[in-house]
């Protein structure tokens, strides 16, 4: 198993750009999470899904947006691209029941700076 | 709502020494997971342990053992005879099982600074 795969590792957008971060994950979990990470700080919710079809905000939506295809995939979308999106962007997923193996996996991470 | 909270921005043991990481949470949902995470300097997030809400005894993972005291509502991890490797920064997390949507959320952190 791959696990969780982000991709790309890196980019650098203009200030107004827009890409799309791509999440895959092979562990057939149903649910799955967007974070971002500021230098030196926690991880805040951007979004998450708990299926296919079904995905909900979390800490700090704005200027993202996702959807929920298939359950392996969840690509988050940035529209114009500002600086204060300048982050670490963590995909993660985990299986739905609470127990001791259900941890999150996470991705490698992407790093983006927007100039 | 869901709130985790973290209060030591950073925290420095001595090799060989135990250290307690705090972690407070705020929480409606009867049913929830609380979750530890290391993160070095390579960035990758690794798991540590968990505690279910419901859980009796406190979880236990090698030299990580997590002290779960849920009418005040902490979750600390302590690490026993620490190691240079430990040094991290440490992320506890939330799960809520029912109302809170089965999103996950994260404290702060707290980097850990282990000296030789």
């Amino acid at each position: 198993n791959a696990g969780v795969t982000q991709t790309p590792k890196f980019r650098i957008l203009k200030i107004g750009q827009s890409m799309t971060l791509q999440c895959t994950q092979d562990m057939n979990h149903n649910y799955m999470y967007w974070y971002r990470q500021d230098p030196g700080m926690g991880l805040k919710l951007i979004y998450y899904s708990v299926g296919a079809g079904i995905t909900d905000k979390g800490e700090v939506p704005n200027g993202y947006n996702v959807s929920r295809s298939t359950t392996e995939d969840f690509p988050l979308r940035l529209e114009l691209a500002a600086p204060s999106q300048t982050s670490v962007y963590f995909c993660a997923s985990s299986q739905r029941y609470l127990s001791s193996y259900n941890e999150q996996f996470f991705g490698p991470g992407t790093r983006l700076t927007v100039l | 709502a869901q709130k985790i909270t973290q209060t030591q921005p950073g925290m420095f043991v001595q090799e060989k020494e135990a250290v307690t990481l705090d972690c407070t949470y705020d929480t409606s949902d009867p049913s929830y997971g609380l979750f530890w995470y290391k993160q070095p300097s390579s960035g990758e997030m690794i798991f540590l342990i968990y505690q279910g809400s419901y859980d009796q005894q406190n979880a236990t993972e090698g030299r990580y053992s997590l002290n779960f005291q849920k009418a005040r509502k902490s979750a600390n991890l302590v690490i026993s005879a620490s190691q240079l490797g430990d040094s991290a920064m440490y992320f506890c997390a939330m799960r809520e099982g029912t109302t809170g949507g089965f999103k996950t959320i994260f404290g702060a952190g707290t980097r850990l600074f282990v000296k030789a």
